[in-house]
């Protein structure tokens, strides 16, 4: 079974709006990670965020973490077209072996 | 060019065959990593390897193996292909910072 899961499967949004994706996990972690796929294509990473930390910040993204909750948030801000991907949460449950467990991933498409 | 690499980028086989795909790195990485990706589900992983002497099993590894020739090369093969091992695959590569750098991936249909 997949330890985490996106939600939502899927969002449409237009340009200029934000998009929050959310993910939770089952087991502790080491850290949690974002990753960005274009169709199709290999996935690239976003942020990373350790389990002993609560937000980050990189650039129009913001990742949140809430342990007690097992669960993630992904913010995109001020979206554009070319966010449009689909985004998926891994875990890192491996005790910093860097083997990560990927969700199913949301699709986010943003319209012009 | 890219830093990871996958060989062949489509792949149309027949049941029964035994195929290999192939990864190759320029990052020098130790870790490296394959996973398969069908529709509407994230990543799983296959196998991984931690150096040359150090190769584990997956989620998924029934019906694969892996080989790691060198410290940038790690292929992945199906000994006997069967129809549900259509998918999408993966290559990825790690070093001490965590974060996995992935191949442009292998689109593999078992007829």
């Amino acid at each position: 079974s997949q330890q985490g899961e996106e939600d939502p499967q899927a969002l449409s949004i237009q340009e200029g709006e934000n998009a929050t994706m959310n993910c939770s996990y089952k087991t502790s972690i080491n850290n949690l990670q974002w990753y960005r796929q274009n169709s199709g294509r290999g996935l690239v990473h976003l942020i990373l965020i350790r389990s002993n930390e609560r937000e980050k910040h990189s650039g129009r993204l913001r990742v949140t973490l809430d342990t007690s909750k097992k669960s993630s948030s992904l913010l995109i801000t001020a979206s554009r077209a070319a966010d449009t991907a689909s985004y998926f949460c891994a875990t890192d449950v491996s005790g910093g072996y860097n083997k990560l467990i990927f969700g199913a991933g949301t699709r986010l498409a943003v319209h012009p | 060019d890219a830093d990871v690499t996958q060989t062949p980028r489509n792949r149309i086989t027949k049941t029964g065959k035994r195929i290999m795909l192939e990864c190759s790195q320029t990052k020098g990485h130790d870790r490296m990593y394959w996973y398969r990706q069908d529709p509407g589900l994230g990543l799983r992983l296959i196998y991984y390897s931690f150096d040359v002497k150090d190769i584990n099993k997956g989620e998924i590894s029934d019906g694969y193996s892996v080989s790691r020739q060198a410290q940038a090369k790690f292929s992945l093969s199906l000994e006997s292909a069967i129809p549900n091992q259509t998918a999408l695959y993966f290559c990825a590569t790690s070093g001490l910072a965590e974060t996995q750098y992935f191949g442009p991936g292998t689109r593999l249909l078992v007829l």
